[in-house]
């Protein structure tokens, strides 16, 4: 059963407008978040993160929103750029300390210029 | 960059061969995982390791065992390969972090592995 999941295969966005990128999860347990960027062929890169202790982390035009209460998070890109075309991945941990990390199955975000 | 190099990068091989990849790591982090990515299933953890020589099983382990006898190098080995095992590797490490704060896992380049 799909622990995280990322419901949208794909999403497409114009040129400075916002992308809003979604993923719930089901795991209470989980308690720290990442968001990973993927080109093809390269290696995941990681974006951001948040802990459970907050709802909101920024970074640069990046920003993740945590939503506890709905076991939801959502990744926000202001303004959206073509070099922002991409797989992005959201995970999920128990932590610090703890090994695993669950990803879900991806968003492609494509930027039209 | 992390410092994480894994070979080989590209690999054809048959159907019923053994393959191994390797995960070489200069950051001297304490956690290697193993993850495959596959259309539809995005990254899969396959094994993972906590320590040298201590490992232990992620969500999509059969057909696969892992080894780390130095903190440095993760191998992971397909004893018979199958086609179904056609997939993209990735290597990843972390390192224990802070309290509420989380580890950040860093991820190799990747290994593409065909299965003939």
């Amino acid at each position: 059963d799909q622990q995280v999941k990322q419901n949208s295969p794909s999403l497409s966005v114009q040129e400075g407008r916002i992308s809003i990128l979604n993923c719930d999860y089901t795991n209470s347990m989980f308690d720290y978040f990442l968001w990973y960027k993927k080109y093809p062929a390269e290696g995941p890169t990681f974006l951001i993160s948040i802990s459970s202790i907050k709802d909101k982390n920024e970074d640069g035009r990046f920003t993740v929103f945590l939503n506890k209460s709905a076991k939801h998070l959502s990744l926000h890109i202001v303004p959206s750029q073509p070099g922002d075309s991409a797989v992005y991945f959201c995970a999920a941990s128990e932590g610090s300390g703890t090994y695993k990390y669950i990803f879900g199955t991806g968003t492609r975000l494509k930027v039209l210029a | 960059d992390a410092g994480i190099t894994q070979s080989p990068r590209h690999k054809v091989t048959e159907t019923g061969t053994p393959v191994t990849l390797r995960c070489h790591q200069t950051e001297n982090h304490r956690y290697m995982y193993w993850y495959r990515q596959d259309p539809g299933h995005g990254l899969r953890l396959i094994h993972y390791s906590y320590g040298v020589k201590d490992t232990d099983k992620g969500e999509v382990s059969d057909g696969y065992s892992v080894s780390r006898s130095k903190t440095e190098d993760f191998l992971l080995t397909l004893e018979s390969a199958t086609s179904s095992q056609t997939s993209v590797y990735f290597c990843a490490i972390s390192q224990p972090g802070e309290p509420t704060s989380g580890n950040t896992i860093y991820f190799g380049e990747g290994s593409w592995l065909t299965v003939v």
